[in-house]
């Protein structure tokens, strides 16, 4: 089972739809996550982090936690064509300073 | 403020050679970490330095070292290449706060092709 998984994708969105990507992880004691957005051929971008069980908002993201199921979400409002791009989910991993990535998800908005 | 800063942008090597790889991180910040990241793949971790110490080392071979000097800015070295290798090669940066590092940021990446 690999650490950290999210459907490769490509998903694919209407423009002004809601956007939902999804990861699990496989550390229980994992207490950091984050979402990063990467577009082709550059680094990622840190987008959101989560800390705490819940709903987590800013401007159009949303970041949603559930520790017991050991999954996170990422939900985009109103997409549009620049939020085309890879996603990548990352924990930090309990008792180790590294973040585990996983594969990311391909968005596409179409217009 | 200016973000985080790595060079060379591209670099491409014929196999058995060396590379090094530099990065400077966002001022303030004393904890640096590097990734690999292939195509179609996320970023696996490889280094993360704090304070000139090696603090975490990920799955790869003694091929690759590093090293974190007094100004916080860090290179990664990678001996004998191998077509493996090329990939992108990212530096991240965070603080270090109540204990815990903080969210880190990355660099705009080192583009390494081993022919």
């Amino acid at each position: 089972q690999k650490e950290v998984e999210q459907n490769s994708g490509p998903l694919s969105v209407p423009e002004g739809a809601i956007a939902s990507l999804n990861c699990t992880y496989s550390d229980r004691g994992s207490q950091s996550f984050f979402w990063y957005r990467q577009y082709s051929g550059k680094s990622p971008e840190l987008i959101m982090s989560i800390y705490s069980n819940g709903d987590k908002e800013d401007g159009r993201f949303t970041a949603q936690l559930n520790k017991a199921s050991q999954y996170v979400s990422l939900l985009i409002r109103d997409s549009q064509p620049s939020d085309s791009a890879t996603y990548l989910c990352a924990v930090k991993i309990a008792g180790a300073q590294k973040l585990v990535f996983g594969q990311g998800t391909r968005l596409t908005i179409n217009p | 403020d200016a973000g985080v800063t790595q060079s060379p942008t591209h670099l491409i090597k014929t196999r058995g050679q060396q590379v090094t790889l530099r990065c400077s991180p966002i001022s303030g910040h004393k904890s640096v970490s590097w990734y690999q990241q292939v195509l179609g793949q996320g970023p696996q971790f490889i280094f993360q330095y704090y304070e000139k110490e090696e603090r975490g080392r990920g799955n790869f071979p003694d091929r690759f070292s590093a090293r974190q000097f007094p100004n916080y800015s860090s290179e990664l070295n990678v001996n004998a290449l191998l077509l493996g290798d090329s990939a992108l090669y990212l530096c991240a940066s965070s603080s270090y706060s109540g204990g815990a590092y903080n969210e880190q940021f990355f660099g705009p990446g080192t583009r390494l092709t081993v022919l």
